[in-house]
């Protein structure tokens, strides 16, 4: 079935260093693949997505390409701040193979920026 | 403002006590859903809803319930809670499967 693989945390960071957060995806037909952030105590905000292979999704300085080549959907900024530590959740929607709507969630990486 | 809110936000109760969290949108949404996140499985979808009058099962249903009576409202109801049940519950709702606008969570503790 269609799974989604992120790399494990916790990653610490200093601030303005460039962060690189692996997704991976297993997935039958042409998902649409998203990045979801969650700041403490505060539910899930998408963040960018993709819905066909080669685009790229960014917003508020990070960018994730879609590749199906690699089946890969890796988040990137090339300068964080403290503000964006949180847990970051890569997904996949199965609306293609099953038609349920689900979103399928890795099991989240928490990303740490310190001053 | 465009929300998705849930009630309560925390709740300890006791082993078979019915409980029911409600959540509410105000984006005149058609499908909502409900998920549970649990350290090291991420968030595992529950039930969700593509209309009104219409529900299905997720991936983990045992042990819950859901109604879908209104447009905007989505009801999650534990029949007879067990401490398995304990978890954060999200319910999220969106126009088209796949772009989910997520609630603020019900932090549920069953003792």
């Amino acid at each position: 079935g269609n799974s989604v693989t992120q790399m494990e945390g916790p990653v610490t960071l200093s601030e303005e260093a460039f962060l690189t957060i692996n997704c991976t995806y297993t997935a039958t037909g042409y998902p649409s693949l998203f990045w979801y952030v969650q700041y403490p105590g505060e539910g899930l905000q998408l963040l960018l997505k993709a819905t066909k292979a080669d685009d790229k999704g960014s917003n508020k300085g990070f960018e994730a390409t879609y590749r199906k080549e690699t089946t890969s959907f890796h988040l990137e900024k090339g300068s964080v701040q403290v503000s964006d530590s949180a847990v970051y959740f890569c997904a996949l929607s199965d609306l293609g193979s099953s038609n349920t709507g689900k979103l399928i969630f890795g099991q989240g990486t928490t990303l740490q920026v310190k001053p | 403002e465009a929300q998705v809110t849930q009630n309560p936000r925390y709740l300890i109760t006791v082993t078979g006590k019915k409980l029911t969290v409600t959540c509410s949108q105000n984006m005149n949404h058609e499908y909502m859903s409900w998920y549970r996140q649990d350290p090291g499985l991420g968030l595992r979808q529950i039930y969700y809803s593509m209309n009104v009058e219409v529900t299905d099962k997720g991936d983990v249903p045992e042990g819950y319930k859901v109604s879908r009576k209104e447009k905007r409202n989505f009801p999650l109801i534990l029949e007879s809670p067990s401490p398995n049940q304990t978890s954060l519950y999200f319910c999220a709702s969106s126009f088209f499967p796949g772009e989910l606008f997520f609630g603020e969570g019900s932090r549920l503790t069953v003792l």
